[in-house]
């Protein structure tokens, strides 16, 4: 099964800051998903990536999954304490019948004010 | 609110005992998901139910059970509970084919 490998394990940067967070796969990524959990709480999605090369951008981060398609990074400009939680990226494979999500450990961000 | 709920939100029993948990899917979603986030194993697959239909297994104990009924809810039994079943236990739904999950708020089960 795919595994997901993210850096840093964890991050505290002062506001304003800009800072990027990695995901690398064991696998090719059919489907990279990013979500952002505050702590103990539930996961909210951010944005999902599909095609080599493709980059979305929502508010003041951008994602980018690389042209192999097993590297995704996510980006945030600007950082503001409300960008402080844990990311979380996830990747399917559904060319394998298996739907579910296999994530990675996630990354801790704290953004200082 | 994500459109997937989750009860209880919180749950705190002793060891041995089985509880239930419950997830209603988003609306028109037929897949249920359920995961386990745990402190030192991150957030891990347990089972997933399409269209009341058993359709994937990950890493779920003999001990735990699911269901999906006829209404598309979903019920999560964990049984003889041990203090390490203590974790956020979270569904997610999708729609057919469709490539979004969407996620509970989770319930946090605490086992003394």
């Amino acid at each position: 099964s795919q595994e997901l490998e993210q850096s840093p394990q964890s991050l505290i940067v002062q506001e304003g800051k800009n800072l990027t967070i990695n995901c690398t796969s064991s696998k090719t990524l059919y489907g990279l998903y990013w979500y952002k959990q505050k702590y103990g709480e539930g996961l909210i999605f951010l944005m999902m990536l599909q095609k080599g090369g493709e980059e979305k951008s929502h508010e003041k981060i951008t994602a980018k999954l690389d042209e192999k398609k097993q590297q995704s990074s996510l980006h945030i400009t600007a950082s503001q304490p409300s960008h402080a939680g844990i990311y979380l990226c996830g990747a399917d494979e559904p060319y394998t019948g298996r739907r579910a999500l296999t994530f990675g450990s996630g990354t801790r961000l704290q953004v200082q004010p | 609110d994500s459109g997937v709920t989750q009860t209880p939100k919180h749950l705190i029993t002793a060891t041995g005992q089985r509880v239930t948990l419950r997830c209603s899917p988003r609306s028109g979603d037929l897949s249920v998901y359920w995961y386990q986030q745990s402190l030192d194993q991150g957030l891990q697959f347990l089972i997933q139910y399409y269209n009341g239909e058993e359709r994937a297994k990950g890493n779920i104990l003999e001990r735990f059970s699911a269901q999906q009924f006829p209404d598309l809810h979903s019920e999560l039994n964990l049984s003889s509970l041990e203090l390490g079943d203590s974790a956020l236990y979270f569904c997610a739904s999708s729609v057919p084919g469709g490539y979004g999950y969407t996620f509970g708020s989770g319930t946090r089960l605490t086992v003394v």
